[in-house]
């Protein structure tokens, strides 16, 4: 079946600390973002790439780092200058030909701060 | 600024009493309006690209329609199955990929 996946589903970061999310999709799609969602609030985007070796930040950089050596992978790193990191980490693709540019979302990672 | 509000914030339905969910939107040139279902802990699911004003598209007791100010989620006869939160995006016409999400509104149908 082809997806989006995203691993952990939970994290537990003591403060300090970098992690790393992981987000994988077999779409064969050429975008890839990270959108943080916080209760009460709408999605805001992190980064996005359009190509392998590509990314720009979106509105929330501040505290994050992103990589894309391969087009399938799309890894998120919270490091420690994030100030308030607890959140629900969201990873999407979508392909960017043509109209069909409609964004599809796997299914989540929570990090928490202890 | 692309704004998108959504109304209302939560709404709750007894089984098979239909109603609508607005999203209005402030976009300088619309690419595409997008909705989206997101039931607790998990990723939103994709379910509308809507293009231009006059458009509807629908699956199965859900309808999407988009004038140039607002779009309307129609839920006809709704089940509780259908419970979850429903969240309306825009992208406008060129720059990147950037969409602009809103709030969403929390439908729960009770049995």
């Amino acid at each position: 079946d082809g997806g989006i996946t995203q691993s952990p589903k939970y994290l537990f970061r003591k403060e300090g600390q970098n992690v790393t999310l992981s987000c994988e999709q077999n779409l064969n799609h050429d975008a890839m973002y990270w959108y943080r969602q916080d209760p009460g609030q709408g999605l805001r985007l992190i980064y996005y790439s359009q190509i392998v070796n590509d990314f720009q930040k979106g509105d929330i950089a501040e505290g994050y780092s992103v990589s894309r050596e391969k087009k399938e992978s799309f890894p998120l790193t919270v490091t420690s200058a994030q100030k308030n990191p607890t959140a629900f980490y969201l990873c999407a693709s979508s392909i960017l030909a043509g109209d069909t540019d409609t964004q599809y979302f796997g299914p989540g990672t929570r990090l928490t701060v202890l | 600024e692309d704004q998108v509000t959504q109304s209302p914030e939560a709404l709750r339905l007894q089984e098979g009493e239909s109603s609508s969910l607005n999203c209005s939107y402030t976009v300088s040139g619309l690419r595409g309006l997008f909705w989206y279902r997101q039931d607790p802990g998990k990723g939103p699911e994709f379910l509308f690209t809507l293009y231009s004003a006059g458009e509807e598209k629908e699956k199965e007791r859900l309808k999407a329609t988009l004038t140039k100010k607002e779009s309307f989620l129609h839920i006809t006869a709704p089940k509780p199955e259908d419970s979850a939160t429903y969240l309306c995006a825009v992208r406008r016409v060129g720059g990147y990929q950037k969409v602009t999400f809103g709030t969403g509104t929390k439908l729960q149908v009770i049995p």
